[in-house]
C-alpha cells in the first residue's frame, strides 16, 4: 500500500522560504510515476503546484513557477517542495501526492498524503 | 489555463436520493477529467478517472459521464457517508486545474 507523509514547519515568516518534504513508503519513487504537490487555502479549493519524475524532470504551475522548486531524493525515497518569498496568501494545507501519467500528462492523482497546514505569519 | 466550472456549489439531499453534479470545462478536454471526494479534515480521494472509470474499491453508486466540455457526476442512492465536497479536475493540459467544489449535505 502506497503511503505518503508530509513534514516540515507549520509556521513560516513572510518573505521566507517554505520547505516541505514528502516521505513515500510502499513504493519506490525510482520505479516510476510523477510525484507532486497540491495546496488548499483554508475553506477554499485545490491548487496544483507542480510535479517531478524520478529522473528530475519537473512541471510547475505557471502562477507559482518563479517561486517554486520541487526536487527528489531517490536514495531516501522522498521528494521536497520549496516555495520562496511567501506571503499570507500562501497559507494553506499542502498535500503531497502521486500522479499517474496519461498521454504524457501526469494528471491522475491517485495517492495523497494527509496534508500539512502551513501558516505564513510573523 | 483551462477553467473548470462546477455546479451547484452546494446541495442538500435525502438519504437514498440521486445526486447529480455538473462540471464544465472552458475548452474541449476530451475525457481527461477526474472526480475526487474530500471529507472534512481529510485529503481528497480519487473516485472516477477518465470521466467515467471507477477507481478500484469505490462503490458502484458513484458514476461519471461526459466528454468534450460537459461532464456529470452522479451518486445513485445517497448514503450518510457520502457527505463531502466533490471536485472535478482536468488533465488535458498543464497546469492541472480543479473545479470550485460541490458540498453535499444530508437534508
Amino acid at each position: 500500500q502506497v503511503q505518503l507523509q508530509e513534514s516540515g514547519p507549520g509556521l513560516v515568516k513572510p518573505s521566507e522560504t517554505l520547505s516541505l518534504t514528502c516521505a513515500v513508503s510502499g513504493y519506490s519513487i525510482s520505479s516510476g510515476y510523477y510525484w507532486g504537490w497540491i495546496r488548499q487555502p483554508p475553506g477554499k479549493g485545490l491548487e496544483w503546484i507542480g510535479s517531478i519524475y524520478h529522473s528530475g524532470s519537473t512541471f510547475y504551475n505557471p502562477s507559482l513557477k518563479s517561486r517554486v522548486t520541487i526536487s527528489v531524493d531517490t536514495s531516501k525515497n522522498q521528494f521536497s517542495l520549496k516555495l520562496a518569498s511567501v506571503t499570507a496568501a500562501d497559507t494553506a494545507v499542502y498535500y503531497c501526492a502521486r500522479h499517474v501519467s496519461v498521454m504524457a500528462v501526469a494528471g491522475i492523482v491517485d495517492y495523497w498524503g494527509p496534508g500539512t497546514l502551513v501558516t505564513v505569519s510573523s | 489555463d483551462i477553467q473548470m466550472t462546477q455546479s451547484p456549489s452546494s446541495l442538500s439531499a435525502s438519504v437514498g436520493d440521486r445526486v447529480t453534479i455538473t462540471c464544465q470545462a472552458s475548452q474541449d478536454i476530451s475525457n481527461y477529467l477526474n472526480w475526487y471526494q474530500q471529507k472534512p479534515g481529510k485529503a481528497p480521494k480519487l473516485l472516477i478517472y477518465d470521466a467515467s472509470n471507477l477507481e478500484t474499491g469505490v462503490p458502484s453508486r458513484f458514476s461519471g459521464s461526459g466528454s468534450g466540455t460537459d461532464f456529470t457526476f452522479t451518486i445513485n442512492s445517497l448514503q450518510p457517508e457520502d457527505i463531502a465536497t466533490y471536485y472535478c479536475q482536468q488533465y488535458d493540459n498543464l497546469p492541472l486545474t480543479f473545479g470550485g467544489g460541490t458540498k453535499v449535505e444530508i437534508k
